[in-house]
């Protein structure tokens, strides 16, 4: 079966580090997407990785190893507003989206 | 209005009553997804349109009943429903259907069933 495991929930300190795990076991794999939903809102688009490697984008870097069917999500200079569930999401060779059930950051100050 | 619209964003009903939510996108979008949202289970897709014709149902039960009356619009009908179906009910939508592109959501709508 087509499976995505990350863990239900973290904590960190403002103005630290975090790494968020993902792996995922699909019928193919066309890329892997992470999401960022605050409490009551949508999902937002984070990233978007389909070659093995690190992408970054600001504060926020998401890896990517399709051999080890693994990807995390960094989170640097973490903020208050960064509090939020982070959702990954591989895609099939349908091109169909098999979703984790999310990982809900914590940060204190 | 910009993006992906969802009406009513909260909504309380019993088992006996029938209700629509409804989905627009201002994107100019070809696909359309509903997903139900429970607490810490995955998003499950109920189903997908594309260029307003359904290509997916995902084994949803039919007290839920969707329709797409053209590109931008997307509702879910409700009838009948249990208990268990209180949920998130979050809308999206995709530039096409079966790519890498990412999907735009709407803000949901909590619904409890009573």
């Amino acid at each position: 079966g087509q499976n995505i495991d990350q863990p239900t929930e973290m904590t960190a300190t403002e103005g630290a580090i975090v790494q968020i795990n993902c792996t995922y076991q699909t019928s193919g794999f066309n890329g892997l997407f992470w999401y960022q939903q605050h409490a009551g809102e949508a999902p937002t688009f984070l990233s978007y990785n389909v070659l093995d490697g690190l992408e970054e984008k600001g504060r926020f870097s998401s890896f990517l190893s399709r051999s080890k069917g693994y990807s995390y999500l960094l989170l640097k200079e973490l903020q208050m507003k960064d509090s939020a569930s982070y959702l990954c999401a591989a895609l099939d060779s349908n091109y169909q989206l098999i979703w984790g059930a999310g990982t809900k950051l914590i940060i204190k100050p | 209005e910009t993006g992906v619209t969802q009406t009513p964003r909260h909504l309380v009903m019993g088992m006996t009553n029938k209700k629509s939510l409804k989905c627009e996108q201002h994107l100019g979008h070809n696909a359309m997804y509903w997903y139900k949202q429970s607490a810490k289970k995955p998003l499950e897709l109920m189903f997908v349109y594309s260029l307003e014709e359904r290509v997916e149902n995902n084994s949803v039960p039919s007290r839920f009943s969707p329709e797409c009356p053209n590109s931008s619009h997307l509702f879910l009908h409700l009838h009948t429903l249990q208990p268990e179906d209180s949920a998130l009910y979050l809308c999206a939508s995709s530039q096409q259907l079966e790519s890498y592109n990412e999907q735009f959501f709407g803000p949901g709508t909590r619904l409890t069933v009573l």
